[in-house]
């Protein structure tokens, strides 16, 4: 069965520093693994997605996530974050074949200090 | 393109009364709409899956007769919760996929407060 793990409820960093979001996955099958941003009363926003191809992921807002299978982690990345960028991700993972469901991890708070 | 919206945004309804909530794919046809319940500060739960044409799927533990689902066209899932009560209070956020993808796209959410 398909799950998500992300690591830290809540993150928190200086601005400009390196953002850092963990998210480990099981599949059975070859997975499609997404990260999505929330903002309070919001929906959710794609940031990136991994389908097949290129592990590393580049998404909006200068994102980026590398799919390593042999680690099952599709950790998400930013060099220097910015005060905008609070707010909550949550990465998911496609579930089960042919359901076109997607599994959430139970997402992370990012806090941004200035 | 691939916007969903949702409506209303924000609904207050009394205790006991049933409230509406639409879902529409504005610029695709969604083969599939998917129902998610979100409670603060946690993640998103699936509550169903429905294909339009087709009766919705739903998750373990979600009523079906509290919680109908319709999806009578390619644009359009509405859900209906029935004699709501407090503790339905809550975020739903709505979801399509089209026909031959595999990425859903998400909604704007609806906040509904029962008192």
């Amino acid at each position: 069965a398909q799950s998500v793990t992300q690591l830290g409820s809540h993150v928190s960093v200086s601005e400009g520093a390196l953002v850092l979001l963990r998210c480990n996955y099981s599949s059975s099958v070859p997975p499609y693994l997404f990260w999505y941003v929330q903002y309070p009363n919001q929906g959710l926003q794609l940031l990136l997605k991994y389908t097949t191809g290129a592990t590393l992921v580049k998404g909006i807002n200068g994102f980026e996530a590398e799919f390593k299978k042999s680690e099952t982690s599709f950790h998400l990345t930013k060099p220097s974050a910015h005060m905008s960028d609070a707010a909550e991700y949550f990465c998911a993972v496609s579930g089960p074949s042919g359901t076109y469901k997607y599994i959430f991890g139970t997402g992370t708070r990012l806090k941004v200090l200035a | 393109g691939a916007v969903v919206s949702q409506h209303p945004s924000r609904v207050i309804c009394k205790s006991g009364t049933s409230v509406k909530i639409e879902c529409r794919s504005l610029d695709f046809q969604a083969t599939t709409m998917f129902w998610y319940r979100q409670f603060p500060k946690q993640s998103l739960m699936l509550m169903a899956t429905s294909n339009e044409g087709s009766k919705a799927t739903y998750e373990q533990g979600v009523e079906k007769d509290k919680f109908l689902i319709n999806h009578a066209s390619l644009t359009l899932s509405t859900l209906t919760v029935t004699s709501a009560h407090p503790e339905d209070s809550s975020f739903y956020i709505c979801s399509a996929r089209a026909s031959g993808g595999n990425e859903q796209y998400f909604g704007p959410g609806t906040r509904l407060t029962v008192t």
